[in-house]
């Protein structure tokens, strides 16, 4: 069975300032990993993702990840925070050869930016 | 142009009524899913359907049945209501099943249940 953990359920950072969501998973094989955003009252939105290749994976937004297989772990970075990144931030894993739908969902990390 | 969109937005219905979302969405793709928030912003898939042919069919009650009447098109009703229903439905849509695809999310069906 595969499994992602979001582990904090609240990060405050204060604008400027660099932005760390952490995510790690549990799979069998390689992964997909992917990263969403959901603004307050919105549907989520496609962040960016990992499928092969770089491990460092650029995305929307100025948001990078870095896929870390010996750590398990697709942490989500933004080297200067903006006051509009505060949202809710979802981690999904996929196994390889499985359905999309089957991709699992963490349980999402609120991101508050502050001014 | 919306890629995703579903009808409606907001809803608020008495326990025991029927009620069906409506999803559309323009981008060509083959797959389509429904997905409940709950109020703790926990999000599970539903259902998927590829080309018409429901392909996963989660732990819901049988009184939530979706239907696809072509490929750009997922609808969902709702029988007899419950309190317990009360949440966000998303519709969303892929290019394929295939699992790397980015998933596509519509805007929302808040669903309230008095």
């Amino acid at each position: 069975a595969q499994s992602v953990a979001q582990p904090e359920d609240q990060v405050n950072v204060a604008e400027g300032n660099p932005l760390t969501v952490k995510c790690t998973y549990s799979v069998s094989g390689n992964p997909y990993l992917f990263w969403y955003v959901q603004y307050p009252n919105r549907g989520l939105q496609f962040l960016l993702k990992y499928i092969t290749g770089d491990n460092l994976v650029k995305g929307s937004y100025g948001f990078e990840a870095e896929f870390n297989k010996s750590q398990t772990s697709f942490h989500l970075k933004k080297p200067s925070a903006l006051v509009s990144d505060s949202a809710l931030y979802f981690c999904a894993v996929s196994q390889r050869g499985t359905n999309a739908g089957k991709s699992t969902f963490g349980d999402g990390t609120t991101l508050t930016v502050k001014p | 142009d919306t890629a995703v969109s579903q009808t409606p937005k907001y809803l608020v219905t008495q326990m025991g009524n029927d009620k069906s979302i409506k999803c559309e969405q323009n981008l060509g793709h083959d797959t389509m899913y429904w997905y409940k928030q709950d109020s703790k912003k926990f999000l599970k898939i539903m259902f998927s359907y590829n080309n018409k042919e429901l392909i996963i069919n989660e732990t819901v009650p049988n009184r939530f049945s979706p239907k696809s009447p072509d490929k750009a098109h997922l609808n969902l009703h709702i029988n007899s209501l419950e309190l317990g229903d009360s949440a966000v439905y998303f519709c969303a849509s892929s290019q394929d099943a295939g699992t790397g695809n980015t998933i596509y999310f519509g805007e929302g069906s808040w669903l309230t249940v008095v």
